[in-house]
């Protein structure tokens, strides 16, 4: 198993330039969320997913969105990127309570 | 609303035993996790907590008292290996288990 993988590791972006992060998981896992932690801060969680075809807000949601159009898959889109979102991305799954973690992208924009 | 509190840095020793604190106010509660990040690196699940009471996993203890909203996390016979940030994550139903993290401790472990 790979577990949960997330691409690209590392990106720059232009402000008002958009973006997709991916996540992929090989568990079977119905829940999956998306996490951001800034430098010195904790994990904040931005959506999650309780199943396929199901997205649910976090606690910082703003300027992101997701789908989950499969069990595997949970896409992080930002649309119009601004610096404020240069952060740690991390994407988790879950049988329901233990999470696991991708080893994250670190997204820089500019 | 939600608010987890943790020291923000630790200093121990090799060998020595560390006792790591969090204190928490969730809205709705379903069990206290613990989790190890290294610099750099994504968090790794250390241990669960959902009923009162001591849970032993080698090196690794947590403690819970749901009543006090306290947790602790024992650390034994430390190694340089143990330095980390460790985060105290309440779990709220509902997605599974949200999660909501501390700041975490920035454990040091020197010689």
């Amino acid at each position: 198993n790979a577990g949960v993988t997330q691409t690209p590791k590392f990106r720059i972006l232009k402000i008002g330039q958009s973006m997709t992060l991916q996540c992929a998981q090989d568990m079977n896992h119905n829940y999956m969320y998306w996490y951001r932690q800034d430098p010195g801060m904790g994990l904040k969680l931005i959506y999650y997913s309780v199943g396929a075809g199901i997205t649910d807000k976090g606690e910082v949601p703003n300027g992101y969105n997701v789908s989950r159009s499969t069990t595997e898959d949970f896409p992080l889109r930002l649309e119009l990127a601004a610096p404020s979102q240069t952060s740690v991305y991390f994407c988790a799954s879950s049988p329901s309570g233990e999470q696991f973690f991708g080893p994250g992208t670190r997204l820089t924009v500019l | 609303g939600q608010n987890i509190d943790q020291p923000t840095e630790m200093t121990a020793t090799e060998g020595a035993i560390v006792q790591i604190n969090c204190t928490y106010q969730t809205s709705g509660f379903n069990g206290l996790f613990w989790y190890q990040q290294h610099a750099g690196e994504a968090p790794t699940f250390l241990s669960y907590n959902v009923l009162d009471g001591l849970e032993e996993k080698g090196r690794f203890s947590s403690f819970l008292s749901r009543s006090k909203g306290y947790s602790y996390l024992l650390l034994k016979e430390l190694q340089m290996k143990d330095s980390a940030s460790y985060l105290c994550a309440p779990g709220t139903p509902g997605g599974g288990n949200k999660l909501t993290f501390g700041t975490g401790t920035q454990l040091k472990v020197e010689l």
